[in-house]
């Protein structure tokens, strides 16, 4: 199977500084169509898990263009402009190019 | 707008089962397929599988293979998941998620999750 490392685990950030998480893949997740099947998902304490990014740099709709996501292959990186209090959440990368889909220990982003 | 929502908390014993709906609206159900994610106190989001609501095609994980059964209505737009056997490792918060038609991979709109507590 797949892993997907999250680096940092906790990641103290002071308001409105940038803020960057990294995951790591053990193989490369392009598919045999060219695509890459990554996905960033951030969640709020108490709520559940909501999709940022799709297909490793495709911002969902509504979410602020803060966040982007970049990478290729086997590294991948979700970065937060500037840091707002809502952004406080533990963030997922997960991927869908591999069987059986799986997701990162996960980065939990706290206020400094 | 896309929703999913789920049945209530369960309080079940080691070795019941239990089995959790997950109720969708605002687009094309048969278009899609569901999957299945849990998180057990205090962890990470663990896959555990994935049922295609067009023709009824399924994955699931290892971990739970031979336990775990998904299923869907489509007259009322409503997906299932079924676990057996229960042990205690199985607490956690189920959530559903809409994902793509013919594999997993995306899950878009999450339900808000449904808490199972295996107890005796």
């Amino acid at each position: 199977d797949v892993v997907l490392t999250q680096s940092p685990l906790s990641l103290p950030v002071t308001l409105g500084q940038p803020a960057s998480f990294s995951c790591r893949s053990s193989q490369s997740l392009v598919y045999s169509d060219g695509n890459t099947y990554f996905n960033w998902f951030q969640q709020r304490p108490g709520q559940s898990p909501r999709r940022l990014i799709y297909k490793v740099s495709n911002r969902d709709s509504g979410v602020p263009d803060r966040f982007s996501g970049s990478g290729s292959g086997t590294d991948f990186t979700l970065k937060i402009s500037r840091v707002e209090a809502e952004d406080v959440a533990v963030y997922y990368c997960m991927q869908g190019t591999h069987w059986p889909p799986r997701f990162g220990q996960g980065t939990k982003l706290e206020i400094k | 707008q896309v929703q999913l929502v789920q049945s209530g908390p369960e309080v079940k014993e080691p070795g019941a089962s239990v089995k959790v709906s997950c109720k969708a609206s605002g687009y094309t159900f048969t278009n899609y397929g569901i999957t299945w994610v849990r998180q057990a106190p205090g962890q990470g989001l663990e896959w555990m599988g994935w049922i295609s609501v067009y023709n009824g095609n399924t994955k699931y994980a290892q971990k739970v293979q031979g336990r775990l059964t998904m299923t869907t209505d489509t007259s009322t737009s409503t997906a299932y998941m079924e676990l057996r056997s229960l042990r205690s490792d199985d607490t956690a918060v189920y959530y559903c998620a809409k994902d793509w038609v013919a594999t997993p991979g995306s899950a878009d709109y999450w339900g808000q999750g449904t808490l199972v507590a295996v107890s005796s």
